[in-house]
């Protein structure tokens, strides 16, 4: 199993230009999420899932739009990407949700600079 | 929302020194978890702590569970190399998990 995978690894924005981030799961997790890094600040939740057709927001959300059509997939998406978005951007799946004792699975990670 | 601080920041040992980091929530939580990322890793699942006053050990790394299930604590007792990374704690509620800020371990050999 390749357990989350995360594209593109590197990315780089200007300002004002849209992207798509893409997370893919193959162990038939209900729940994903995306959380994004920055130095100093630890993990913060953008958006959630906890299941297909169902997403919400998380401490972040402004800037990033998701949607969840199949269980598989969960793309993050920048409408228009800011300076204060370059970040390292990591998603994350379990089978239930974390307040239900599930652990995290990690994907590698994106690094993303907006010019 | 709920917050969850940890302390400290950093932490820098010599090889063979023990380490403890330290996690407080605002809320009460239904778990807390521990992860663990190196240097240009991305954070890998330790440890979860479900109950109560609760003590689970992995080899050298003791963890706790405060008895108000609001605060915790990872103790590593004589620190190696590979142990060198950010520790997490997270707080799990509802539908969400709440990451600390992190401790940055880095071990002198």
């Amino acid at each position: 199993n390749a357990g989350v995978t995360q594209t593109p690894k590197f990315q780089v924005l200007k300002t004002g230009q849209s992207m798509t981030l893409q997370c893919a799961q193959d162990m038939n997790h209900e729940y994903m999420s995306w959380y994004r890094q920055d130095p100093g600040m630890g993990l913060r939740l953008i958006h959630y899932s906890v299941g297909a057709g169902i997403t919400d927001q998380g401490e972040v959300p402004n800037g990033y739009n998701v949607s969840r059509s199949t269980t598989e997939d969960f793309p993050l998406r920048l409408l228009s990407a800011a300076p204060s978005q370059t970040s390292v951007y990591f998603c994350a799946s379990s089978y239930d949700p974390p307040g239900a004792n599930e652990k995290l699975f990690f994907g590698s990670g994106t690094q993303l600079s907006v010019l | 929302g709920q917050q969850v601080m940890q302390i400290p920041q950093y932490q820098h040992v010599q090889e063979g020194e023990d380490f403890t980091t330290y996690c407080n929530s605002s809320t009460t939580l239904s778990n807390i978890q521990w992860y663990k990322q190196r240097p240009g890793g991305h954070p890998v699942f330790l440890i979860q702590l479900v109950k109560s006053g609760e003590v689970k050990k992995q080899k050298r790394l003791t963890f706790q569970f405060g008895e108000a299930k609001k605060n915790s604590s990872l103790h590593i007792t004589a620190t190696q190399t590979t142990d060198v990374g950010t520790y997490f704690c997270a707080g799990g509620s509802n539908y969400k998990l709440t990451f600390g800020k992190g401790t940055l371990l880095t071990v002198n050999p």
